[in-house]
């Protein structure tokens, strides 16, 4: 009974590479969400995905920052040409359904850092 | 827009004691609530939820009452264990159920033998 799949778990990244993140969500569920978490800070929203097709991403810097969740395979949260200020940790969610009260299964997390 | 604001800095307390975690929210319309818990390592988890006013969601002896008069919805347990230090996040979904939740910071607790 896997719940949210994130990997890797921790990335390191140097300035000007790109970062992959990879979210499996829970068996059944067609709604994905991006969080990131900066130190000391609460989780901020940046994109809500249902299978291939973005449906708000009104918290995603509008440069460097790219989200999928294909029809098949896992999603994906790109980060190019990554810089020190991306240094955070990244949390996928998942729902099996859009509704009021309906319940966000997190992953675990991605700790990105970049030096 | 939608906003949580917790209580500021880290609790501290002994076992046994009586925790409250203070949250308040700004939101148009009638939001759900939810208290999600952060264990060492770990994802967020569900602890409770509410999805209208006077609602009282409660968990593992945590509870928390959805204030529309007040817009807060603070979180209680009445004797804490060792096994409750984790930090603890207040969030909202809004009104038109998209499921994006807005995240107050988090509160530390930890709990001392």
């Amino acid at each position: 009974n896997a719940g949210v799949m994130q990997n890797p778990r921790h990335l390191v990244r140097r300035r000007g590479q790109e970062a992959r993140l990879r979210c499996s969500p829970v068996k059944g569920h067609s709604h994905v969400y991006w969080y990131r978490q900066l130190p000391e800070e609460g989780l901020k929203f940046m994109v809500y995905l249902q299978k291939e097709n973005i449906i708000d991403e009104s918290g995603m810097p509008k440069e460097r920052f790219s989200a999928e969740f294909p029809k098949e395979g896992p999603s994906i949260l790109r980060i190019q040409q990554v810089v020190r200020g991306d240094s955070a940790a990244y949390f996928c969610a998942s729902s099996l359904r859009q509704g009021e009260g309906t319940e966000a299964f997190f992953g675990q997390g991605t700790r990105l850092t970049v030096v | 827009g939608d906003s949580v604001t917790q209580m500021e800095g880290p609790v501290t307390l002994s076992e046994e004691a009586f925790l409250t975690i203070n949250c308040t929210y700004t939101a148009t319309g009638y939001p759900s609530l939810f208290w999600y818990v952060q264990y060492p390592g770990e994802g967020l988890q569900l602890l409770l939820k509410a999805t209208k006013a006077d609602d009282k969601g409660s968990n593992k002896g945590f509870e928390a009452t959805y204030r529309k008069e007040t817009t807060s919805f603070h979180l209680e347990k009445g004797s804490v264990q060792v096994s409750d230090s984790a930090v603890y996040f207040c969030a909202l979904s809004d009104y038109y159920g998209n499921n994006r939740l807005a995240f107050g910071k988090g509160n530390q607790v930890v709990v001392i033998p």
